[in-house]
């Protein structure tokens, strides 16, 4: 099985200043089909988790542009440029090229200092 | 946009068995795979079960023998029968869609394996 590790486990972040999630996989998830199944959720407290971003880098819809996925290989990175009040959550990634099974990270809790 | 409503949640004893469903609107039921993903109180995510829009089915090895996926196309409709229940099943189970992996979310159902 594929383990994702994530990085920090928490991060206090102060709001209107950027933060950044490491997510590092045991291995390589390029796919057969040349894509990278790496994906990002946000779930905020008390709700369901919603995807982010898709294959690293895409946004899905309505997700504000202060947020990107990057990466390659084993290492990917969530960024949020200027944090808000409305990002304070737990972010996890997740992989779906090696499969089954799917597996997460251990999530990343996003507070405000 | 997807919409998914999970039902059949509740207080069950080890041993004992439940039902969950995942009504589906907004999108072609028939043409996508569906997930089941779990979250114990206070933990991570964790994949259940996983049901291809040709009928295959897969399982995390912890539920394989007492979990199955299966669905209802006339009904837009998913289903987890869950049976042999042990405590450390508790969690709640979500459904989910399959759009480059694991995408849309529904809200969920608690289940709790308690005597």
């Amino acid at each position: 099985d594929v383990v994702m590790t994530q990085s920090p486990l928490s991060l206090p972040v102060t709001l209107g200043q950027p933060a950044s999630i490491s997510c590092r996989s045991s291995q390589g998830l390029v796919h057969s089909d040349g894509n990278t199944y790496l994906n990002w959720f946000q779930q905020r407290p008390g709700q369901s988790p919603r995807r982010l971003i898709y294959k690293v880098s895409n946004r899905d819809s309505g997700v504000p542009d202060r947020f990107s996925g990057s990466g390659s290989g084993t290492d990917f990175t969530l960024n949020i440029t200027r944090v808000e009040a409305e990002d304070v959550g737990v972010y996890y990634c997740m992989q779906g090229t090696h499969w089954p099974p799917w597996t997460f990270g251990q999530g990343t809790k996003v507070e405000i200092k | 946009q997807a919409h998914m409503v999970e039902s059949g949640g509740g207080l069950v004893q080890p041993g004992g068995s439940l039902r969950l469903s995942c009504a589906a609107s907004g999108f072609y039921f028939n043409y996508y795979g569906m997930y089941w993903v779990r979250q114990a109180p206070g933990k991570g995510l964790e994949w259940v079960a996983f049901m291809e829009s040709d009928g295959s089915k897969y399982y995390r090895d912890s539920v394989r023998g007492r979990f199955t996926i299966s669905r209802d196309n006339s009904r837009n409709t998913l289903y987890l029968q869950m049976s042999s229940l042990r405590p450390e099943d508790t969690a709640i189970y979500y459904c989910a869609t399959n759009r480059d992996a694991i995408a849309d979310w529904g809200q969920g159902t608690l289940v709790t394996v308690s005597s």
